[in-house]
């Protein structure tokens, strides 16, 4: 089955800087990669996500990237504010519309520093 | 417009006892998937249901089993509660297999 390895487990930026969260996956059938955003006590949150067919998208502060050959995603978050702190997860799945299983990493809990 | 909602929000049972969780998906949703999310984990996926039947399955034992109403609410119930078995539980909807996923707040389950 599909394998999903996150990095780092926690990451500490200063306001206004960017952070990157890094996934890798195992299984080249994989075609959908979300990313959702989770915080305390609630849900996790779709905030972007990309399919195989592209090698990037942007969501206003948020671009994901997606390189194939070596099976990494990676989920880019620019002019950082405190209310980006939260927990970020991603996901892979083989459904290229996301609607089947998810296999997602462990998560990173992304701190703000103000 | 109401997202996926889940009841109860909190549930303590003993271990050996039986648990029903229960789900409304998003307004037009007809999927419903459940997962199991430890603490400091990310969630594991139990199973998927469309068409009232199940549809996918993770790698979760017999005594996790669902259903789906034809008004696509959906149940998890889990059998023979072990301490393990402690986890916030969410469910997410989503349409057919063309868009991704809404996730509820989840039902967090302590076994004791």
């Amino acid at each position: 089955g599909e394998n999903v390895e996150q990095h780092p487990s926690t990451l500490s930026v200063q306001e206004g800087d960017s952070a990157v969260i890094k996934c890798t996956y195992s299984d080249s059938a994989s075609n959908y990669f979300p990313w959702y955003k989770q915080e305390l006590g609630k849900g996790p949150q779709l905030i972007i996500d990309i399919r195989s067919n592209v090698g990037e998208k942007k969501d206003q502060r948020i671009a994901v990237t997606l390189n194939k050959t070596a099976k990494h995603f990676s989920l880019h978050i620019t002019e950082t504010q405190p209310e980006d702190s939260a927990v970020y997860f991603c996901a892979a799945s083989d459904s290229g519309g996301g609607a089947d299983g998810l296999t997602f990493g462990k998560g990173t809990h992304l701190i703000i520093q103000p | 417009d109401a997202g996926v909602t889940q009841s109860p929000t909190h549930l303590i049972k003993t271990r050996g006892q039986q648990v029903t969780l229960r789900c409304s998906p998003k307004s037009g949703h007809d999927t419903v998937s459940w997962y199991q999310q430890a603490l400091g984990q990310g969630p594991q996926f139990i199973f998927q249901y469309y068409e009232e039947e199940e549809r996918q399955r993770g790698n979760f034992p017999d005594r996790f089993s669902g259903h789906q109403f034809p008004n696509y609410s959906s149940e998890l119930n889990v059998n023979a509660l072990l301490l393990g078995d402690s986890a916030l539980y969410l469910c997410a909807s989503s349409l057919s297999q063309l868009h991704g996923y809404t996730f509820g707040s989840g039902t967090r389950l302590t076994v004791v």
